[in-house]
């Protein structure tokens, strides 16, 4: 059974830092891309970074390129977000997801975390 | 503002059919063809639909994807109380090196 578990969420002043971790098992984690997606208080679903399986190419959203780095450790099984220059606006669930196919063609997010809250107040 | 356009809400009563519009460009959609999640309240969105109107397993025939150029639209027959959930569409853009989603559509079941 796939499972994917994200922790590291929590309540950071702005301009404060935080990594997040998304634990997965139940398949061949260094094969898959993995993504992070976000989600605001009452708001829709916004991308935030990508990365693939094997050369680990990674992709930001320009709303975050700069201030958060992707990266997967995959003899833990595990991505990670380190989010620095944290802004009220970055405020949201975080969830991390597998892409459905090794290629990421077609492009598909096959299972989703449980979401991590992260809160960027002063 | 997103980049694939959903409009922000549908409704139907118990029984009938909707259809939840999704229209992107030639980048992405038009390129790499859709896929579809499905929000229940208070948890994680969960693939409903992807390529060429194929389901997860669990997912009921009910559910079904049709593509036209850069467009796709999303159906649900039979509706449910239990279908009442917000659903997005979602894609890799080409051209923007990126994941893209509708803004979600939040369905009512009356």
């Amino acid at each position: 059974e796939v499972q994917l578990l994200e922790s590291g969420g929590g309540l950071v002043q702005p301009g404060g830092s935080l990594r997040l971790s998304c634990a997965a098992s139940g398949f061949t984690f260094s094969s898959y891309g993995m993504i992070w997606v976000r989600q605001a208080p009452g708001g829709g679903l916004e991308w935030v970074s990508a990365i693939t399986g094997g050369r680990s190419i990674t992709y930001y959203a320009d709303s975050v390129q700069g201030r958060f780095t992707i990266s997967r450790d995959d003899s833990k099984n595990t991505l990670y977000l380190q989010m620095n220059s944290l802004r009220a606006e970055d405020s949201a669930i975080y969830y991390c997801a597998k892409d459905l196919a090794v290629t990421g063609t077609p492009p598909a997010l096959d299972y989703w975390g449980q979401g991590t809250l992260v809160s960027v107040s002063s | 503002q997103s980049v694939l356009t959903q409009p922000p809400s549908v409704s139907a009563a118990p029984g009938q059919k909707v259809s939840i519009s999704c229209s992107g460009s030639s980048s992405n959609i038009g390129k790499n063809g859709v896929s579809w999640y499905q929000q229940l309240p208070g948890t994680a969105p969960k693939l409903l639909l992807f390529e060429n109107n194929k389901r997860p397993s669990g997912i009921p025939d009910r559910f079904s994807v049709s593509k036209s150029g850069a467009s796709a639209t999303l159906g649900i027959t039979g509706l449910q109380t239990g279908d009442e959930a917000d659903y997005y569409c979602g894609t890799w853009d080409s051209s923007l090196s990126a994941w893209v989603f509708g803004g979600g559509t939040k369905l009512t079941v009356l």
